[in-house]
């Protein structure tokens, strides 16, 4: 079982909100991305991660930025949410050298995203 | 374009039946592909690996298949149990530089019932 978590699992909130997503691993995984995720629809890749303080944009366009401080922790943040931003946000780890088509991913359970 | 493509898009199957899952992909140069199970509202979790020089591999009741030259993958399912319900999403890297890319399939949602 993946030791990577995230909080909250679930989160409503209004327009215009300051949100921050929670991710952390105890794997001591190099490299960390952030997943949007919406039903029927395939993950898309939004951020991502090779180590301490790097952090890149990744395939689609968000409004929300990442920090990484610290190997472990991967928090994901929206300064003012808006309802287009509800969403299933899916964290994830790996541990293999190379690009970040490598390597087996290790997923969260995620945080479903609800702006009312 | 990099595609990865999933059929069918839902499936409902009895329990303790098998059932056969289709993934083609237009990616290239072919590094690997995997296959995940997702269940509701988890993350999804890695079942298997096919790299380029393999055609079949099984892990307990599932076995993928690859086709390198047609650039298709199956996932077969033996002796369904209700556990299975989920959704089963293919993933295909390419070897593109020392980046490396993941192209996402939309995943079958498979439903067992009793």
């Amino acid at each position: 079982e993946a030791d990577i978590y995230q909080t909250p699992r679930y989160l409503v909130i209004g327009t215009g909100k300051k949100i921050t997503l929670e991710c952390s691993q105890t794997m001591g995984h190099d490299k960390m991305y952030w997943y949007q995720q919406d039903p029927g629809m395939e993950l898309h890749l939004i951020h991502y991660s090779y180590g301490v303080n790097s952090t890149e944009k990744g395939d689609l366009s968000s409004e929300s930025t990442v920090s990484r401080i610290r190997t472990e922790h991967f928090p994901l943040t929206l300064e003012s949410a808006r309802p287009s931003h509800t969403s299933q946000y899916l964290c994830a780890s790996s541990e293999v050298a190379g690009g970040i088509g490598t390597g087996e991913l290790f997923f969260g359970e995620g945080s479903r995203l609800t702006v009312l | 374009k990099n595609q990865v493509e999933q059929s069918p898009q839902s499936l409902i199957i009895l329990e303790g039946k098998n059932c056969t899952l289709q993934c083609n992909y237009t990616v290239s140069p072919f590094s690997n592909l995997r296959w995940y199970k997702q269940d509701t509202g988890r993350g999804p979790v890695s079942l298997t690996i096919m790299t380029f020089s393999e055609n079949t591999k099984s892990n307990r009741r599932y076995t993928a298949t690859l086709d390198a030259d047609t650039k298709q993958s199956s996932l077969h399912i033996t002796a369904s149990q209700l556990s299975d319900s989920a959704s089963y999403i293919c993933v295909v890297s390419d070897r593109g530089s020392t980046l490396g890319r993941l192209y996402f399939g939309r995943g079958t949602q498979l439903t067992v019932w009793p």
